[in-house]
């Protein structure tokens, strides 16, 4: 299943309102989730099965989508959101990410 | 809390091999899937593998599958990834992660070079 991120890349203001989205090519029902990775760090897990907000992930984070169409939003963006963000079906394997999208502050 | 620690990582010749080790602590191990990921510099995430509980069932990617093996020693709380015929492709850092589908636990990765 291919996973295809858009935008590649972006800028935005502190406060603004982020959106990314990624499609599969296939139905995945709501097997997707999203992470955030900074540079040298490790990904860490944003949201999972589409929709649900991790633990300890801030409410500004939301995921919505299902089947082929999902959608990562950060509704104000923070300095510290400056990251690079995959998606990633887990609907089958091989386990496929999209290309990434990486977010920088204006 | 959750720790999981790579190790063996460095420098090998291209088709040369390389064991990866990872140890986990503050979980129960033998209730876990584990994984292998990987990141060639500067570019995305890879999935490489996935080991069941139990050990009985792997998955892998279609880029390693046949040259690496990915086990597990339950009673040592250790994760391994046999990494054989490596090219100059297969520089990465490498990760072991904890789930079987969304993952929330990762370790901090280990630098595999692959150069002549």
């Amino acid at each position: 299943i291919q996973m295809t991120q858009s935008p590649s890349s972006m800028s935005a203001s502190v406060g603004d309102r982020v959106t990314i989205t990624c499609r599969a090519s296939q139905d995945i029902s709501d097997w997707l989730a999203w992470y955030q990775q900074k540079p040298g760090k490790a990904p860490n897990l944003l949201i999972y099965s589409a929709s649900s907000l991790q633990s300890g992930v801030p409410s500004r984070f939301s995921g919505s989508g299902s089947g082929t169409d999902f959608t990562l939003t950060i509704s104000s963006l923070q300095a510290e959101d400056s990251a690079t963000y995959y998606c990633q079906q887990t609907r089958s394997f091989p386990r496929t990410f999209g290309q990434g999208t990486k977010v920088e502050i204006k | 809390q959750v720790q999981l620690v790579e190790s063996g990582g460095g420098l090998v010749k291209p088709g040369g091999s390389l064991r990866l080790s990872c140890a986990a602590s503050g979980f129960l191990f033998r209730d876990y899937y584990m994984n292998w990921f990987r990141q060639a510099p500067g570019k995305g995430l890879e999935w490489l593998s996935m080991i069941t509980d139990n050990g009985r069932t792997v998955n892998y990617a279609d880029s390693v599958k046949g040259r690496f093996t990915i086990s597990r020693d339950n009673a040592k709380n250790f994760l391994y990834l046999q990494m054989n015929s490596l090219t100059v492709d297969d520089t990465a850092v490498y990760f072991c992660a904890r789930g079987e589908y969304s993952i929330a636990f990762w370790g901090q990765g280990t630098l595999v070079t692959v150069s002549s």
